[in-house]
């Protein structure tokens, strides 16, 4: 059964900070890896999507990586804005169209 | 991208009673997916609705709490019967973008059971 972990499960920076959120899953057996963002109350907004056989996508201020050998993905955020506060979920997808989420990773980027 | 719209945003239910929520995709889709995402945690699959066949739940998801209906291409209702208060979560609709793999979520459903 694949279990997704995400690291730390809350972060609290300053704005202007670099950062990273680490997720890590146990079944390297996946399809892609998808990075959500999720404002409180609120659904679920795609920031970006690594297929199993890319190191990594970029979209403005965020890049992610993925090395599926070792089951890990990392989420870096370059200079940090307050509205980037938010929960960071990460999510695998395996055979039958399977989406298994971590937990996520609470961001509060103080101004 | 897809453009999913769900009813209601959220509503304040009695216990007992049952509620259909409505999702509304802006293209054909093949699959649609429901998920529950309980207070302070992350989000657990419910089932998933192919048009012109029976729902396939998850471990732990019924039809007869869960009764799913996915009349077309591009709408599907869930509805959560017989509420209780552990039922109280935020409830999403979920299809996927074609080749890539790439799943979008509508906005949610925030259910509070009282």
């Amino acid at each position: 059964k694949q279990e997704v972990t995400q690291i730390p499960a809350a972060l609290s920076v300053p704005e202007g900070e670099n950062l990273v959120l680490n997720c890590s899953f146990t079944d390297s057996a996946i399809y892609n890896l998808q990075w959500f963002r999720q404002d409180p109350g609120k659904g679920l907004t795609s920031l970006l999507l690594i297929q199993s056989s890319q190191r990594e996508q970029t979209s403005g201020r965020l890049n992610a990586s993925l090395d599926k050998s070792s089951g890990r993905s990392t989420l870096y955020i370059a200079a940090s804005q307050p509205g980037d506060s938010a929960t960071y979920l990460c999510a695998v997808l395996t055979s039958g169209s399977r989406l298994t989420f971590g937990e996520g990773t609470q961001l509060t980027v103080n101004p | 991208s897809a453009v999913i719209s769900q009813k209601p945003s959220r509503d304040i239910c009695q216990r007992g009673t049952s509620l259909t929520i409505q999702c509304q995709v802006d293209s054909q889709v093949t699959m649609m997916f429901w998920y529950r995402q309980q207070p302070g945690q992350s989000l657990t699959l419910i089932a998933t609705a192919n048009q012109g066949s029976e729902a396939t739940y998850e471990s732990g998801f019924v039809i007869d709490k869960f009764p799913i209906s996915r009349p077309n291409l591009t709408f599907s209702t869930l509805t959560v019967s017989n509420m209780s208060p552990e039922d109280s979560s935020i409830y999403l609709c979920s299809v996927g973008g074609g080749n890539t793999g790439e799943l979008f979520f509508g906005e949610g459903s925030r259910l509070t059971v009282l």
